[in-house]
């Protein structure tokens, strides 16, 4: 499968725990994202990296939230001290982006379903 | 299964009838725009997409139409199948005219539903 692919899929934790989601890209794509989705809701996007560059974060990232792309690859999203209201759906998308194009088709991963008890 | 979008506008239709899904965009400036498909458990899926500069596009059984006056799109889906059903999204691109890099702005969802 060359698509993109997140790990775990499913994370239930209790309330105050660390939680560390992970996206690998489409090979060979420059740009990742990340959204959350909450049930009844379409995604909402949360922060956008350009090779390892974190170029947008969303005012929806508060500050126990952290994102990563060290290698300008796999990307890690953690939540540190988690709260019931983190519960949703945590996707990650990539894109293949030129120089001129800023506009590009993003492809969507499984998605982290994230449970806070 | 997980349902997605559980108080959605509902979309019903009979098998091999034609479907149009509707949605309002936001933006005046926004010049890319996708529709995608959502089942139950699973991301989003890319089905088609249009630029700004052109009014419809065509795929395989799918059509996009874009009216950039009333700031609308819509999907049609031609002889709808069962595998058809699941949550549609419009998602505009805030990239490129609209100064933002690249994120996308979903509207609600319409689910739709085809009945044998």
């Amino acid at each position: 499968d060359t698509g993109v692919s997140q790990n775990p899929r499913h994370k239930i934790t209790k309330r105050g725990q660390n939680v560390t989601f992970r996206c690998d890209p489409i090979s060979e794509h420059n740009r990742l994202y990340w959204y959350r989705q909450t049930l009844g809701q379409g995604p909402e996007f949360l922060t956008y990296f350009q090779n390892e560059a974190q170029l947008e974060k969303s005012r929806l990232l508060s500050d126990r939230f952290s994102a990563e792309r060290p290698k300008g690859s796999f990307s890690t999203l953690e939540i540190q001290r988690t709260e019931q209201g983190d519960s949703a759906m945590y996707l990650c998308a990539s894109s293949l982006g030129g120089r001129v194009t800023l506009t590009d088709t993003q492809y969507f991963g499984p998605g982290t379903r994230l449970t806070v008890l | 299964g997980e349902s997605v979008g559980l108080h959605l506008p509902t979309l019903s239709v009979q098998e091999g009838d034609n479907s149009i899904i509707n949605c309002a965009y936001s933006n005046s400036a926004s010049d890319y725009f996708i529709w995608y498909k959502q089942e139950s458990g699973k991301g989003p899926q890319f089905i088609i997409d249009i630029r700004s500069n052109m009014d419809k596009r065509q795929g395989q059984r799918v059509t996009v139409l874009l009216n950039k006056t009333v700031k609308h799109l819509s999907l049609q889906i031609a002889a709808t199948q069962p595998g058809d059903s699941a949550v549609y999204f419009c998602a505009e691109n805030m990239g490129g005219r609209a100064g933002g890099y690249n994120k996308l702005i979903f509207g609600a969802g319409t689910r739709l539903a085809v009945h044998p």
